[in-house]
C-alpha cells in the first residue's frame, strides 16, 4: 500500500518570503504521479502542481515549484513570493499511473502567510 | 466548462437518519471519486464510478454506498448515520478510461466544493 507522510502539520510564511512544505511518500511502485493540493478556507481543492515520476526534472508553475527526489521518495513544495491568497491547507497526493486508482493523500500542512 | 457541482452544500442529520449526496463531473468526465475529510483521517477515498460501474472501493463500512448514472452523474448514501460521519464529503471527477488511459490528462482529478455533514 501507499503512504504520504507531511511531517509539518503548520507553517507560517512573511509575505514575499520563500517557503517549502515537505511530503514524504512510500510505495514499491515505479511510475506514478505526484500532486500539490492547495484547499483554501473555502474549501475548494485545487491541483497547484503535478509531477510524472518517470521525469527527472522538476514541475514549475509559476512561483511553484517542486524538488522531486525520486530515490529518496522525497517530494517538497517551495513557494516563491510568498502570497496572502496563499495561505491554505496544502495536500500531497499520490496516485499509480495505471489509471483507475484512487489519489493517497497525506494529512495535510496549515500554511498561513503574514501581511 | 462548469466545474464539478456538488449538491447540497450543507446538511445535519441525526444518528440513525440517512442521506443522499449528489455530485455532477465537469462535462465529458466519465469517472467520479468520493473522498471523506475529517480532521483526525484526513482525506481518505471512498469509492470511484466508471461508466456506471464501480471500479474501487476504500475501506469503509456498506453503510456507504453510491451509484453512477448514465450521465456520469453520481450520487452517494449513508445509512444509519453515526456521529462519526460527520465530515466534508467531496467529490472529483475525471476523464478516466482504465488502464489503456494512463495518462495523467486521463486521471487528473478536479474537485468539487464538497458537501459538509454534520450529524447530531
Amino acid at each position: 500500500a501507499q503512504t504520504v507522510t507531511q511531517s509539518q502539520p503548520e507553517m507560517s510564511v512573511q509575505e514575499a518570503e520563500t517557503v517549502t512544505l515537505s511530503c514524504t511518500y512510500d510505495t514499491s511502485e515505479n511510475n506514478y504521479y505526484l500532486f500539490w493540493y492547495k484547499q483554501p478556507p473555502s474549501r475548494q481543492m485545487i491541483l497547484v502542481i503535478r509531477q510524472e515520476a518517470y521525469k527527472q526534472q522538476n514541475a514549475t508553475e509559476n512561483r511553484f515549484s517542486v524538488n522531486f527526489q525520486k530515490a529518496a521518495k522525497s517530494f517538497s513544495l517551495k513557494i516563491s513570493d510568498s502570497q496572502l491568497g496563499d495561505t491554505a491547507m496544502y495536500f500531497c497526493a499520490f496516485m499509480i499511473i495505471s489509471g483507475n486508482t484512487p489519489l493517497v493523500f497525506g494529512k495535510g500542512t496549515r500554511l498561513s502567510v503574514i501581511a | 466548462k462548469a466545474g464539478v457541482t456538488q449538491t447540497p452544500r450543507y446538511l445535519i442529520k441525526t444518528r440513525g437518519q440517512q442521506v443522499t449526496l449528489s455530485c455532477s463531473p465537469i462535462s465529458g468526465h466519465r469517472s467520479v471519486s468520493w473522498y471523506q475529510q475529517t480532521p483526525g483521517q484526513g482525506l481518505q477515498f471512498l469509492f470511484e464510478y466508471f461508466s456506471e460501474t464501480q471500479r474501487n472501493k476504500g475501506n469503509f463500512p456498506g453503510r456507504f454506498s453510491g451509484r453512477q448514472f448514465s450521465n456520469s452523474r453520481s450520487e452517494m448514501n449513508v445509512s444509519t448515520l453515526e456521529l462519526g460521519d460527520s465530515a466534508l464529503y467531496l467529490c472529483a471527477s475525471s476523464q478516466g478510461g482504465g488502464a489503456r488511459f494512463a495518462g495523467v490528462a486521463y486521471n487528473e482529478q478536479f474537485f468539487g466544493p464538497g458537501t459538509r455533514l454534520t450529524v447530531l
